[in-house]
């Protein structure tokens, strides 16, 4: 099956940083990716849709400039989340669609700020 | 906007026995698909089966079937002869526009011995 990559898998980071987290579909072509968001006990929450070679489109409610994401290759996507506070501690997760219709995951990043 | 309703936020089933959860949704869609996610402590989501919508015979994945309403809007999910792997999270997630997502609350699933 279609294999995503996440990366980190874990990291902390400091209040007022940037961290970078990779995704990455490893045999596939992936023109649309997405990122959720995930906190404890909760479902994952759909944060922004990510094609290949556009803007990333933002659901409401999420703010663009906080959260930020590239889609430069049909294999890699890459969300930024800047200015980091520990209310954005959570877990993220990733998906990449192959130009049919399902959805892999990533395994997730867990992110804590400090 | 679409909206999920998984009203069982917890279920228990003993192992070899049968369990079905339920998840009713709403989508302006008329063409799409329909899957349950499961997510194990680790995590990792994971597709356990999926049903068209244009198709009238319900999914089957080994142990694992559907009971697909498309009137009612209903997409229950069936295990059969439940294993202890099975214990986790399960979530529904009909379509939503552009081919994304949308997840209901889950259920939490316990297999007891």
């Amino acid at each position: 099956g279609a294999v995503v990559s996440q990366h980190p898998s874990w990291v902390i980071c400091k209040s007022g940083t940037s961290v970078k987290i990779e995704c990455r579909s490893l045999d596939f072509q992936a023109t649309t990716m997405f990122w959720y968001r995930q906190f404890p006990k909760q479902s994952l929450m759909l944060m922004a849709t990510s094609n290949e070679g556009s803007k990333a489109t933002y659901e409401q409610g999420v703010e663009k400039d906080k959260f930020l994401i590239n889609h430069a290759s049909l294999t890699l996507s890459t969300l930024t989340v800047t200015s980091a506070h520990p209310e954005d501690s959570s877990f993220y997760i990733c998906s990449a669609k192959d130009r049919l219709y399902e959805q892999y995951f990533g395994p997730g990043t867990r992110l804590t700020v400090t | 906007a679409q909206t999920v309703t998984q009203s069982q936020p917890e279920m228990s089933v003993q192992e070899a026995e049968t369990v079905t959860l339920s998840c009713t949704y709403d989508t302006s869609e008329s063409d799409y698909y329909l899957f349950w996610y499961k997510q194990p402590p680790s995590r990792q989501m994971i597709l356990v089966i999926r049903q068209e919508a244009y198709k009238q015979q319900n999914a089957t994945e080994n142990r694992f079937s559907v009971n697909f309403q498309k009137a009612a809007k209903s997409f229950s999910l069936k295990i059969s002869d439940s294993q202890l792997g099975d214990a986790a999270m399960y979530f529904c997630a009909p379509p939503g526009t552009a081919s994304k997502l949308t997840f209901g609350t889950g259920t939490r699933l316990q297999v007891t011995l």
